[in-house]
């Protein structure tokens, strides 16, 4: 069975300075990896999907990802937060062994300090 | 990227109707939806993955005849919730899957609806 876990729920930075959300997953084959964002009451945007080819991703709005099969981890980073940033972000698994079904984790919702 | 739009956003019904949720995808056929449902500050939970010209498949937990749900076209699935109930307000969400190649497991989301029940 294929799993997610965001490891952190709530993240603080500050505007202007990196942001980190860590990613680790279960998958019983190569998986399909995405980064979704969710601003309040809307619908879920694709930052960016990890499909087996370069294990760095870029994304949208500056995002990236990084796949680490030995790690199972998947971490999005972004150099620099704008206040626009702030949202809830889910990193979402999807294998053949479970027929492409996407599983979430938990999310993590960033907040922008001025 | 590909578009999904949900109707309605927002919807409040007395308790005991029922209330339909449409999902489009707006510029690709869709074969397959999915409809996800979500608490506040909770993740998405899917609910049933929805087949053109089949019968839904729902997940574990799901009561398939209080969640209606047909997709009678590769644009449109549409989502029944009978007999509403304050326990059954909640953020519904549908996905479509684009059926490009290499891209077969993207799935693009709604907007998203709203639902309250009093």
């Amino acid at each position: 069975a294929q799993s997610v876990t965001q490891l952190d729920s709530h993240v603080s930075v500050s505007e202007g300075t990196p942001v980190l959300l860590r990613c680790n997953y279960s998958s019983s084959y190569s998986p399909s990896l995405f980064w979704y964002v969710q601003h309040p009451n809307k619908g879920l945007q694709l930052l960016l999907k990890y499909t087996s080819a370069a294990t760095l991703v870029k994304g949208i709005n500056g995002f990236e990802a990084e796949f680490k099969k030995s790690e199972t981890s998947f971490h999005l980073t972004k150099p620099s937060a704008h206040m626009s940033d702030a949202a809830e972000y889910f990193c979402v698994v999807s294998d053949k062994a479970a027929g492409n079904k996407l599983t979430f984790g938990g999310g993590t919702r960033v907040l922008v300090k001025p | 990227g590909a578009v999904v739009s949900q109707h309605p956003s927002w919807v409040i019904c007395k308790s005991g109707t029922s209330v339909k949720i449409e999902c489009r995808s707006l510029d690709f056929q869709a074969t397959t939806m999915f409809w996800y449902r979500q608490f506040p500050k909770q993740s998405l939970m899917l609910m049933a993955t929805s087949n053109e010209g089949s019968k839904a498949t729902y997940e574990q937990g799901v009561e398939k005849d209080k969640f209606l749900i047909n997709h009678a076209s590769l644009t449109l699935s549409t989502l029944t919730v009978t007999s509403a109930h304050p326990e059954d307000s909640s953020f519904y969400i549908c996905s479509a899957r684009e059926p490009l190649s290499g891209s077969t497991d993207t799935q693009y989301f709604g907007p998203g609806t709203r639902l309250t029940v009093l």
